[in-house]
């Protein structure tokens, strides 16, 4: 069973349309995440949600709106894409260990977005 | 402001030649430090992890890690790299706190490239 899943796998759209990605996780974590991985492979963290409340929010264009209906799910809705969200996204999740730290982190396959 | 440093941003050996990544870390408080991999078109995966007690960690594919407190390092080895091993590496650090204050920094990613 695939432990953290995404869907869809790939999505190629039109400049200003609106698109959302899921994220499922089947691991029981108390935390999940959201990062974009640009062409350089830099990974850069958006947005980060503990108990289905928000904990973490860096500096992302507000078209990006995540939403957490449970604990193991957290779904990214885009607005008016730009060519500049072309990346590819990674769900994650994790638990709180023992002293209130973050243990491993627990990736999707990630989600391949092409903004034409 | 905590910030993780991969001072090397490709590195390219041979087989069989010895590996060793630099990780440095800022932060004066108690860490988890964490190496990830990310093979070719894939996910990023756990590599090892030093939480506490013995500073060499071993991971898998016969990697390990030695934690130096002193020097805020942490960086990654392996004796003799393989093909198989041609990825992007990632080195993270979590610190301690209550949700909300904790943070989990990615440093920017180290590719290696292992040439047959």
């Amino acid at each position: 069973d695939t432990a953290v899943s995404q869907t869809p796998k790939y999505l190629v759209t039109q400049m200003g349309n609106d698109k959302s990605i899921k994220c499922e996780q089947n691991l029981g974590h108390d935390t999940m995440y959201w990062y974009k991985q640009d062409s350089k492979k830099f990974l850069k963290i958006m947005f980060s949600y503990n108990n289905k409340e928000l904990i973490i929010n860096e500096t992302v264009p507000n078209r990006f709106s995540p939403k957490s209906p449970d604990k193991a799910h957290l779904n990214l809705h885009i607005n008016s894409l730009e060519l500049g969200d072309s990346a590819v996204y990674f769900c994650a999740s994790s638990q709180v260990g023992a002293g209130g730290s973050q243990e491993t982190q627990y990736f999707g396959p990630g989600t391949r977005l092409l903004v034409l | 402001a905590q910030s993780v440093s991969q001072h090397n941003h490709h590195v390219i050996l041979s087989e069989a030649a010895s590996l060793e990544l630099g990780c440095n870390y800022s932060y004066g408080g108690t860490v988890n430090l964490f190496w990830y991999v990310q093979y070719p078109g894939q996910h990023l995966q756990l590599l090892l992890k030093y939480f506490s007690g013995d500073p060499l960690v071993k991971g898998i594919k016969g990697f390990e890690a030695e934690f130096i407190k002193s020097k805020f390092s942490f960086n990654l080895r392996k004796p003799s790299v393989q093909w198989s091993d041609t990825a992007e590496y990632f080195c993270a650090v979590t610190t301690k706190g209550p949700p909300g204050t904790y943070k989990y920094i990615f440093g920017t990613g180290t590719r290696l490239k292992v040439l047959a």
